[in-house]
């Protein structure tokens, strides 16, 4: 089975400040990524994800994301943060286990984002 | 297109009780996935249906159901309810199901079991 590691639970930045957001998965299988965000009181929110290809995904907020499938690491990053982009972030894998459209959530990452 | 919806929002239960929630998926999608999230255990998977048929289930116990209707609705049901179920359970919609197709959420309904 699939597993996520969000090893950070909280990252404080200042605002206009770069962010990484780190999410490792294992898996054995071919391996979907995702990135969800989560506004208080509000559902998960997809922000993007890798399927195939590139391995640079990019979100139309200016969010990006790295497969590095010799690391099995797909960080999440902006190069410049908003008072707005205060939120919870998952990473998912899909889950290949039990067939149909399962997803193994990492832990979640608080982003606060301070002025 | 209209999102995923959930109804209720908030529900008040006391132990023992059952409850059912519902789930209306975005027009067009056939697998809904049910999700639980606490503090302590994060986000879960529950059970994905799709086409009437449950096709994955997670490590819940047998209290936890839920049945999928034709016009892809879906419904979950809590039987005996205990203080841990207190929970947000979200919702999401594919259009699908395949591993590649991106689920899109529901707000969710919050769970207080008393």
């Amino acid at each position: 089975a699939q597993s996520v590691t969000q090893l950070d639970s909280q990252v404080p930045v200042f605002e206009e400040a770069p962010v990484e957001l780190r999410c490792n998965y294992s898996s054995s299988v071919s391996v979907y990524l995702f990135w969800y965000v989560q506004y208080p009181n509000q559902g998960l929110q997809l922000l993007l994800k890798y399927l195939s290809g590139s391995t640079l995904v990019e979100s139309i907020n200016g969010f990006e994301a790295e497969f590095n499938k010799s690391q099995t690491s797909f960080h999440l990053r902006k190069p410049s943060v908003h008072i707005s982009d205060t939120a919870e972030y998952f990473c998912a894998v899909s889950d290949s286990t039990g067939g149909g459209n399962k997803l193994t959530f990492g832990t979640g990452t608080q982003l606060k984002v301070e002025l | 297109k209209a999102g995923v919806t959930q109804t209720p929002r908030y529900l008040i239960k006391t132990r023992g009780q059952q409850v059912t929630l519902s789930c209306s998926p975005i027009s067009g999608h056939r697998s809904v996935s049910w999700y639980q999230q606490t503090p302590g255990q994060g986000l879960q998977f529950l059970f994905e249906y799709f086409s009437e048929t449950q096709r994955n289930k997670g490590n819940f116990p047998g209290r936890f159901s839920g049945r999928q209707f034709s016009n892809s609705r879906s419904e979950m049901n809590v039987s005996t309810l205990e203080l841990g179920d207190s929970a947000l359970y979200l919702c999401a919609s594919s259009l699908g199901g395949a591993r590649t197709d991106t689920q899109y959420f529901g707000p969710g309904t919050r769970l207080t079991v008393l």
